[in-house]
């Protein structure tokens, strides 16, 4: 099946710690983002990718740092320099038309 | 002065009315408008999308584009409690950036 596969669904974060959320897809998108959700509220663009190699900081990138090596992977680390980082964090990817397919998203909290 | 801005609810509507959402957008130079429906605890899938001035039908839902007001509706018609979410607005400007609105909640009484 093609679609956007993030991991793990929920993970827990320790004081102090770094922790990685995986985002891969196999539909062939060029774009790929991460974006932040907080209960309630909408969502908040952390990182994007428009291409192999290269990414842009969206609006809320401190704490934050990603990597773009394959076009099929756009991981996201949540540094200990994040100090709220409990939030349902989702990736998506897409063409140029600019619709975005979205991951089941990642459940983050702290310990 | 947010970018994209929606009501944030709740719209209660009765099932089988219409429900309106509305969305403005502060960039000029939007050029691509979304609407997205997201379930509590899931993640937005899409619902329609519009790159021109007016209206798109498709199905029970038709969206509504005025650039020169700027600002974008979804209307749905025959409302139904599956129908109850959170409905996102969505613009992309420059080089693919999207940005959201912080989504209108949408209750359908049955």
């Amino acid at each position: 099946d093609g679609g956007i596969t993030q991991s793990p669904k929920y993970l827990f974060r320790k004081e102090g710690q770094n922790v990685t959320l995986s985002c891969e897809q196999n539909l062939n998108h060029d774009a790929m983002y991460w974006y932040r959700q907080d209960p309630g509220q909408g969502l908040r663009l952390i990182y994007y990718s428009q291409i192999v190699n290269d990414f842009q900081k969206g609006d809320i990138a401190e704490g934050y740092s990603v990597s773009r090596e394959k076009k099929e992977s756009f991981p996201l680390t949540v540094t200990s320099a994040q100090k709220n980082p409990t939030a349902f964090y989702l990736c998506a990817s897409s063409i140029r038309t600019g619709v975005q397919y979205f991951g089941a998203g990642t459940r983050l909290s702290v310990l | 002065q947010k970018e994209v801005e929606q009501n944030s609810g709740p719209l209660s509507v009765p099932e089988g009315a219409i429900a309106s959402l509305n969305c403005t957008y502060s960039d000029r130079g939007s050029q691509s408008f979304f609407w997205y429906r997201q379930y509590s605890g899931k993640s937005p899938e899409l619902i329609m999308f519009i790159y021109s001035n007016g209206d798109k039908e498709d199905g029970r839902f038709t969206a509504q584009l005025n650039k020169a007001s700027q600002y974008v509706s979804l209307l749905i018609r025959d409302s139904q409690p599956s129908d109850s979410a959170t409905y996102l607005c969505a613009v992309t400007g420059g080089y693919q950036k999207v940005t959201f609105g912080t989504g209108t909640k949408l209750q359908v009484i049955p």
